[in-house]
């Protein structure tokens, strides 16, 4: 139980286009999810955090506007990669969790998503 | 802030070697420490957890002592076999003072030769 999908595993894009990457709790309702980015060998690092039907919580740093989360179903969570540059290439891991983010430290993951910006 | 450090891998064992991986942390409050497993192609799994000073977390032969006086969670195992080979990444959240964020360290990667 508690698996969590991400689509598509890997993309290619041409700069300046729009990447749009889903990720999907199979067998539980994601109340939380969470966005995370990890640059080659170094850590996880948290974009945002989001509750089905509200807006997102970016970290200090994280664009909004280039990095649009939707949490549009306790199943569903889309991360878009706006106008994406070389520079947003990286690998994205999303997460789940059944419950709130402040009454829980119980995490599910994907296994990611690598973008690659030509 | 809160921050996780971990030894630098990769770490490489002959199978039935002893692993230790190192793991400090900085932290206010009292979180909760967490050692996550990711195997080749696969997203990160909860490999064990302790969430208050000197509990011990263990599974499949893994472990790992919350130590608040060195503010350390280092995991160890006994006789690594070649299924272990996986990045190993400790995590702080939780506690006291939960957000719900989860705060990494690098990963460290061990690769466990027959």
């Amino acid at each position: 139980g508690a698996v969590v999908s991400q689509h598509p595993s890997r993309v290619i894009c041409k700069s300046g286009t729009s990447v749009k990457i889903e990720c999907r709790s199979l067998d539980f309702q994601a109340t939380t999810m969470f966005w995370y980015r990890q640059f080659p060998k170094q850590s996880l690092m948290l974009m945002a955090t989001s509750n089905e039907g509200s807006k997102a919580t970016y970290e200090q740093g994280v664009e909004k506007d280039k990095f649009l989360i939707n949490h549009a179903s306790l199943t569903l969570s889309t991360l878009t990669v706006t106008s994406a540059h070389p520079e947003d290439s990286s690998f994205y891991i999303c997460s789940a969790s059944p419950h709130l983010a402040a009454i829980t430290d119980t995490q599910y993951f994907g296994p990611g998503t690598r973008l690659t910006v030509l | 802030g809160n921050s996780v450090t971990q030894m630098e891998g990769p770490v490489t064992l002959s199978e039935e070697a002893f692993l230790t991986i190192n793991c400090t942390y900085t932290a206010t409050g009292y979180p909760s420490l967490f050692w996550y497993v990711q195997y080749p192609g696969e997203g990160l799994q909860l490999l064990l957890k302790a969430t208050k000073a000197d509990d011990k977390g263990s599974n499949k032969g893994f472990e790992a002592t919350y130590r608040k006086e060195t503010t350390s969670f280092h995991l160890e195992k006994g006789s690594v076999q070649v299924s272990d080979s996986a990045v190993y990444f400790c995590a702080l959240g939780g506690g006291s003072s939960n957000t719900g964020k989860l705060i990494f360290g690098q990963g460290t990667t061990l690769q466990v030769k027959p």
